[in-house]
C-alpha cells in the first residue's frame, strides 16, 4: 500500500500563478483533508470532504479550491498565488469522520514558496 | 473554539532520558491525538484517546479528562526521537471537523 500520495514535494510560484497539489490515497478512506502548517502555528484546515463529490470549507479556505470526483483523489488548486499562500501543505485522510476516532494518514507534505 | 497548549515548546535531553511533553485543552473534547512530524516533514500518527492510557513500545499516552490534560511519555529517549510532536483534539462541539491543533513540541534527543 502506498498510503497517502502527495505531489511535488517542493514547489516554488510567481504571484499569479496557478497550480494544483495533487493527493490520493489507496485505503478506500471516505475522509480526505487539506491543512496548512505554518511557522509557530499549529496546523490550519483548508478544506475537506467527506466522501466522492461532497467538499465544504475549513478555517482558512479562501484562495483555494478542491473538488472530489473520486474516493482516491482529492487536489487543491491555487487559483492565484499569493505570497500569503507560502506554506507546508499535507494531505490527510482517515476512515472515520473528522478522524475522531481512528488513525489519520497523512501525506509528505509540499513545500511551497511563492514569490 | 478550543485553544490547545503544548508545553515545552523546545526541549533538549540527552539519550535514555524519561521525556514528557504536555497538552492541555480548554473545552470538552470527544478525542486527542498525539502526532509526530520527523525532520524531513512527514507526520504520523501515534495515538487516540478518549481515556485512560496507551502504550505503544516505548512511548506512553495518558489523558485526564476532568483537569482537560494529556500527557506523551517517552522511555528510554533516543536521537531518533528527535522529532516535533503535535498534539490536536476533538472538541465536542466543534465546526468543521472540530480539529485544533496544538503549535508542537520540538524534541531533540542528543547521543
Amino acid at each position: 500500500n502506498a498510503g497517502v500520495t502527495q505531489t511535488p514535494k517542493f514547489q516554488v510560484l510567481k504571484t499569479g500563478q496557478s497550480m494544483t497539489l495533487q493527493c490520493a490515497q489507496d485505503m478506500n478512506h471516505e475522509y480526505m483533508s487539506w491543512y496548512r502548517q505554518d511557522p509557530g502555528m499549529g496546523l490550519r484546515l483548508i478544506h475537506y470532504s467527506v466522501g466522492a463529490g461532497i467538499t465544504d470549507q475549513g478555517e482558512v479556505p479562501n484562495g483555494y479550491n478542491v473538488s472530489r470526483s473520486t474516493t482516491e483523489d482529492f487536489p487543491l488548486r491555487l487559483l492565484s498565488a499569493a505570497p500569503s499562500q507560502t506554506s507546508v501543505y499535507f494531505c490527510a485522510s482517515s476512515s472515520g469522520g473528522f478522524w475522531a476516532f481512528t488513525e489519520a494518514f497523512f501525506g509528505q507534505g509540499t513545500r511551497l514558496t511563492v514569490v | 473554539k478550543n485553544e490547545v497548549e503544548q508545553s515545552p515548546q523546545n526541549l533538549t535531553a540527552q539519550e535514555g532520558e524519561f521525556i514528557t511533553i504536555n497538552c492541555s485543552y480548554s473545552v470538552g473534547i470527544s478525542a486527542l491525538h498525539w502526532l509526530q512530524q520527523h525532520p524531513g516533514g512527514g507526520i504520523v500518527s501515534l495515538f487516540m484517546l478518549s481515556s485512560g492510557k496507551k502504550k505503544h513500545g516505548r512511548l506512553i499516552a495518558t489523558i485526564n479528562i476532568q483537569e482537560k490534560h494529556s500527557s506523551l511519555h517517552i522511555t528510554a529517549s533516543h536521537p531518533r526521537d528527535s522529532a516535533v510532536y503535535i498534539c490536536a483534539v476533538r472538541s465536542t462541539g466543534g465546526g468543521a471537523d472540530g480539529l485544533t491543533f496544538g503549535k508542537g513540541t520540538h524534541l531533540i534527543i542528543q547521543p
